[in-house]
Parts: C-alpha cells; sequence; structure tokens
C-alpha cells in the first residue's frame, strides 16, 4: 500500500514534443506529490509539486494532472528539450509528521535534438 | 545561499566495517531525511529527524542510526557493512510543511 508505481521506465521523445510520465498510488493518506528530476552525479532536484485539492498545477513547460479518483498523477513537459534528458521520479508523502517521501522507480527521459 | 551539503562524496569500504555519512542542511531547516538510492532504482527512506529527535524509520535493519546535533547537521552510521549497502545516500533538509531539498549525495562502494 506504500507503493508508488510510475511508467514508463524509459521514454524517448524529439526536441520539441511532449514528454508523459505516469505515475499510481494505493495510499489513501497521501496528500503531498512532487516530482524530481535527476542528472547523473547529483542528487534529486524539486520541479513541482501538487496537492490533490486541485486537479493540473503548471510551471513552465512543466505540468502536473492529478486525478483524485484513479490515484493517479502524471508529469507532461512540454517544448521538451536536451537539457531535459535526466532521470524523472515521481514521489508521495503525507505532510506533517514523519515527512517521509515514497519514490517510483524513475524514468530515464533522453530528448534528441 | 548554500545547499544541502553532504561529506565525503566518496567512500570505498570492506564488508564488515563501519561508516559514518554527514549532512548539513539548508540555514534554517530544522528537519534533515536520509535516503537510500541504490542504482537504477528511487530513494528510499531510511530516517527523519527534527528538532533532534527521530520522527520517522523506514524498514531498515538496526545496523542503520542516525543522529541530529543541535546545530541542525545530521550523521547516518551504518554498521557491520554489507556488500548489499552499496548505495547513493542522500539526505534532504527541509522547513515544516515545505518541500525536501537533497543534497547530492555521498557514493559508498562496499567491496
Amino acid at each position: 500500500q506504500q507503493q508508488v508505481k510510475q511508467s514508463p521506465q524509459s521514454l524517448i521523445v524529439q526536441k520539441g514534443g511532449i514528454s508523459i510520465i505516469n505515475c499510481a498510488y494505493e495510499n489513501t493518506a497521501f496528500d503531498y506529490f512532487p516530482w524530481y528530476q535527476q542528472f547523473p552525479g547529483k542528487g534529486p532536484a524539486l520541479l513541482i509539486a501538487i496537492r490533490p485539492d486541485v486537479s493540473e498545477k503548471k510551471e513552465g513547460r512543466f505540468t502536473i494532472s492529478f486525478n483524485k479518483s484513479a490515484k493517479q498523477f502524471s508529469l507532461h513537459i512540454m517544448d521538451s528539450q536536451p537539457g531535459d534528458s535526466a532521470t524523472y521520479f515521481c514521489a508521495a508523502g503525507i505532510q506533517g509528521g514523519s515527512e517521509k517521501l515514497v519514490f517510483g522507480k524513475g524514468t530515464k527521459l533522453t530528448v534528441n535534438p | 545561499d548554500a545547499g544541502v551539503t553532504q561529506s565525503p562524496t566518496h567512500l570505498i569500504k570492506t564488508r564488515g566495517q563501519q561508516v559514518t555519512l554527514r549532512c548539513s542542511p539548508i540555514s534554517g531547516h530544522k528537519s534533515v531525511s536520509w535516503y537510500q538510492q541504490v542504482l537504477g532504482q528511487g530513494p528510499q527512506f531510511i530516517f527523519q529527524y527534527y528538532e533532534k529527535e527521530e520522527r520517522g524509520r523506514g524498514n531498515f535493519p538496526d545496523r542503520f542510526s542516525a543522529r541530529q546535533f543541535p546545530n541542525y547537521s545530521s550523521e547516518l552510521n551504518v554498521n557491520a557493512l554489507l556488500l548489499g549497502d552499496s548505495a547513493l545516500y542522500l539526505c534532504a533538509s527541509s522547513a515544516p510543511n515545505q518541500p525536501q531539498h537533497f543534497g547530492d549525495g555521498t557514493r559508498l562502494s562496499i567491496l
């Protein structure tokens, strides 16, 4: 029940295309859903986060869509650029308390020029 | 402003040894969390400390321990190292109800 399932494992898109990464969770107590971007040799960097009281959040080229009833959320990267090539992780947590984040297994995104 | 800093960046140990990893949080952050990231996987929660008290513990054996100091820096200790402990160990800090910010980790290799 603590798992976060992420797909696809890897994704190749052309420059200017849309990258879509999907995640699903089971624990309905989760109330915080961040996305992290990780480059080789670096720690995860927060991209964007959403709470279940909104269905969509947009920051620049990055958009999170959230479907509470389906217990799913997704990251859309518009106008994907080669510099977006990295591994992306979705996560879920419960704000307050232990602030433990449960991460998906990651999606390796490659954007071809 | 300085981000989360971790030391050392790389470490090589042999089986059975003990290791101590260090983390300095972002200034003003009182919460520190530790994660283990095995190659090709997402980070797994190990511990969270807030105001020097343990707030959460993940599914890791008692060989793993941690503490937080009055200046909010933290140490993660792992005893009796196993080959399977080879991983990137990440530290994250946060303010209450704010996102966690990660350091670049300590790469631990067990021979």
